[in-house]
């Protein structure tokens, strides 16, 4: 059955670096997702992906996060310079279309800790 | 997307049948219902959704009302492994809200032996 996966499963990084968390999308899917979860805290939307254009961000999503689809098989999660507050559970999604089945299916995840 | 109002835990006897329960009076006539499942720190695992019928597959079965107004989750046998947090959503497909889905508490659903 396939799967979205995801890159590292776990990233230990120092406030202020720079952290790129990858996602493989399920292969025929055309729209793609990032949420998070802090610890203890619901599961919330980040951004929405399709055609090579973010097409719905959250308040959560500022400048110092980007997304990226550098080629046909990777999703890619940019954080530009961590801040302590990004420590979370980050979750890919995937779906198929828009119209006809809109199922999202998430990834493992990729827990994420800023020091 | 609409409200959804859930308990906030539930315990089932293994092998028993879990009835996880969902309010959405507010939902509109399009607005689907997805329900899927969190087991620790994983990412969420779909479930099952319906419009309007109640819908079964391989994992389990969703009985909508007739007003739409609320919605029950079926595991028929639970198990152990079923342990997780169950979240009700409802949402629009292709709407313009970018397809988000919106994430309450859930319900945490404990199988005891």
């Amino acid at each position: 059955e396939p799967e979205v996966t995801q890159t590292p499963s776990h990233q230990v990084t120092q406030m202020g670096q720079e952290v790129i968390l990858r996602c493989v999308p399920i292969s025929n899917h055309l729209y793609f997702y990032w949420y998070r979860q802090i610890l203890g805290q619901k599961v919330e939307f980040l951004v929405s992906f399709y055609n090579n254009e973010i097409s719905e961000k959250s308040e959560i999503f500022d400048d110092q996060f980007s997304v990226e689809r550098p080629d046909g098989s990777n999703f890619t999660l940019k954080i530009r310079s961590t801040k302590l507050e990004d420590s979370a559970m980050y979750f890919c999604a995937s779906s198929e279309g828009m119209w006809s089945d809109e199922t999202q299916y998430f990834g493992p995840g990729t827990r994420l800790l800023v020091l | 997307d609409a409200k959804t109002t859930q308990p906030t835990s539930m315990d089932c006897a293994e092998g028993r049948a879990a009835n996880l329960p969902c309010n959405h009076s507010t939902i509109s006539g399009n607005e689907y219902v997805y329900w899927y499942r969190q087991i620790h720190s994983q990412g969420p695992q779909y479930i099952i959704h319906g419009l309007k019928n109640n819908e079964t597959n391989e994992m389990a079965s969703l009985i909508i009302t007739e007003d739409r107004k609320s919605s029950t989750l079926i595991l028929p046998h639970a198990t152990l492994r079923d342990t997780a947090v169950y979240y009700c959503i409802v949402r629009v497909p292709g709407d313009n809200a970018g397809n988000m889905l919106t994430f309450g508490g859930g319900t945490r659903l404990m199988v005891k032996p």
